[in-house]
């Protein structure tokens, strides 16, 4: 069964409403998730690290007060695109490391089709 | 940025047959994960790999993590059709933080 939950799995909003997007760990505690990005028949594209009881890191390009991102508990990340627009539209997905002794594995919620009309 | 050079892009093949795809790295990574994405999905993990030499298992599915630590391979025997998806690799850097680095994908496809 999944180990993370991402919800909701599709939303349509309209042009400068804001939409926020939860990712759940099952089972784990995550004191790390990460947001991802997803073209069309591309790869992900990671856009910030969330980090439980501190500010997220972004990555170059993405804008921290477009996308906003709190991690308020170790199982619970969630992102808000603000003021949504059309380019907003997009796949995005939500990772949680699950560390054991000597590894690590990442596991991925179902991700959320956003469109943007 | 570091990045995976996964290949082949695409493979387009006949149900029953074998299937290998691999990922290569210019440096040297800790972890290899291969995962499958079926379209509107999230990335479904396969296999995890985490010592160099490892070749693990996983049904029909088998990848090894390479003795150099710069690559891995995926293979995929008596392919059905329900292997149909696009198969990424990704890693842990060495020194790195938790954050995954991907390849762009193999998009597979299998005909009945």
């Amino acid at each position: 069964g999944a180990v993370v939950s991402q919800h909701p799995s599709r939303v349509i909003c309209k042009s400068g409403t804001s939409v926020k997007i939860e990712c759940r760990s099952l089972d784990f505690q995550a004191t790390t998730m990460f947001w991802y990005r997803q073209f069309p028949k591309q790869s992900l594209m990671l856009m910030a690290t969330s980090n439980e009881g501190s500010k997220a890191t972004y990555e170059q390009g993405v804008e921290k007060d477009k996308f906003l991102i709190n991690h308020a508990s170790l199982t619970l990340s969630t992102l808000t695109v603000t003021s949504a627009h059309p380019e907003d539209s997009s796949f995005y997905i939500c990772s949680a490391p699950r560390t054991g002794i000597g590894d690590t594995e990442a596991f991925f919620g179902q991700g959320t089709r956003l469109t943007v009309v | 940025g570091q990045q995976l050079n996964q290949s082949p892009q695409s493979m387009f093949i006949q149900e029953g047959e074998d299937v290998s795809m691999n990922c290569t790295s210019s440096s040297i990574f800790n972890t290899w994960l291969w995962y499958k994405q079926d379209p509107g999905e999230g990335p479904v993990l396969l296999i995890a790999l985490y010592k160099a030499g490892e070749l693990t298992s996983n049904g029909r599915l088998t990848a090894q993590f390479g003795i150099t630590r710069k690559d891995s391979f995926l293979n995929i025997s008596a392919s059905i059709p329900s292997d149909v998806g696009i198969y990424f690799c990704a890693g842990h850097p060495r020194g790195g933080s938790e954050k995954l680095v991907f390849g762009k994908g193999t998009k597979l496809t299998v005909n009945p």
